[in-house]
């Protein structure tokens, strides 16, 4: 099956430092990746649609100035917290859409960040 | 709107014993759906999916789903627990059509009793 990875897989830091989480897919090429946060215990809420070659699209309420997703080829995505702060500490998790196979998105095993 | 309802946010079920995971959705048009599982600290991994062929599913590890259209259900089943299917099960509903977006359930902690 397709296999997405992401990078790191925790990272702690300062509150006021930019922190950029990695989402790869590696035997695919996926042409549409998602950014979703999740809080303990809840559900997963989208957060961005990134698009190889153009602009993310961002959920209601989703500071773009705050997370910037870029989406430079058809391997990576890159999902930048700017000036962290403690409130934004969560669980990031990408996913992955191969256009071969169709409707079916391959997730990420998550990134956990805490900033200080 | 679409939306997702998953009722029973915790379930228990002895080993051995039939699970029964709910999954109602709300949709204008018959959408796709999917079941997914996440342990603990890691991403999420698809059991299956219903993408308009047949109603009845079947996934990894066992698990099942049925695609009933008259009662807007798409519940996930296996006849007999195993303790590594203690999980966090979430269910999601995409258009089939127009857009690449899932919506997540609030999902359901399985526990499974020795």
């Amino acid at each position: 099956g397709a296999v997405v990875s992401q990078h790191p897989s925790w990272v702690i830091c300062k509150s006021g430092t930019s922190v950029k989480i990695e989402c790869r897919s590696l035997d695919f090429q996926a042409t549409t990746m998602f950014w979703y946060r999740q809080f303990p215990k809840q559900s997963l809420m989208l957060m961005a649609t990134s698009n190889e070659g153009s602009k993310a699209t961002y959920e209601q309420g989703v500071e773009k100035d705050k997370f910037l997703i870029n989406h430079a080829s058809l391997t990576l995505s890159t999902l930048t917290v700017t000036s962290a702060h403690p409130e934004d500490s969560s669980f990031y998790i990408c996913s992955a859409r191969d256009p071969e196979v169709g409707e079916t998105q391959y997730f990420g095993p998550g990134t956990r960040l805490l900033v200080l | 709107a679409q939306s997702v309802t998953q009722l029973g946010s915790h379930v228990s079920v002895s080993e051995g014993a039939l699970v029964l995971l709910r999954c109602n959705y709300s949709s204008s048009v018959p959408p796709y759906l999917f079941w997914y599982v996440q342990y603990p600290n890691q991403g999420l991994q698809l059991l299956l999916k219903y993408t308009s062929a047949a109603t009845l599913v079947k996934g990894i590890n066992g698990f099942e789903a049925e695609f009933k259209k008259s009662e807007t259900s798409f519940h996930l089943t296996k006849p007999s627990a195993h303790m590594s299917d203690a999980a966090e099960y979430f269910c999601a509903v995409k258009k089939p059509s127009g857009t690449y977006k899932y919506i997540f359930g609030t999902g359901t902690r399985l526990k499974v009793l020795a």
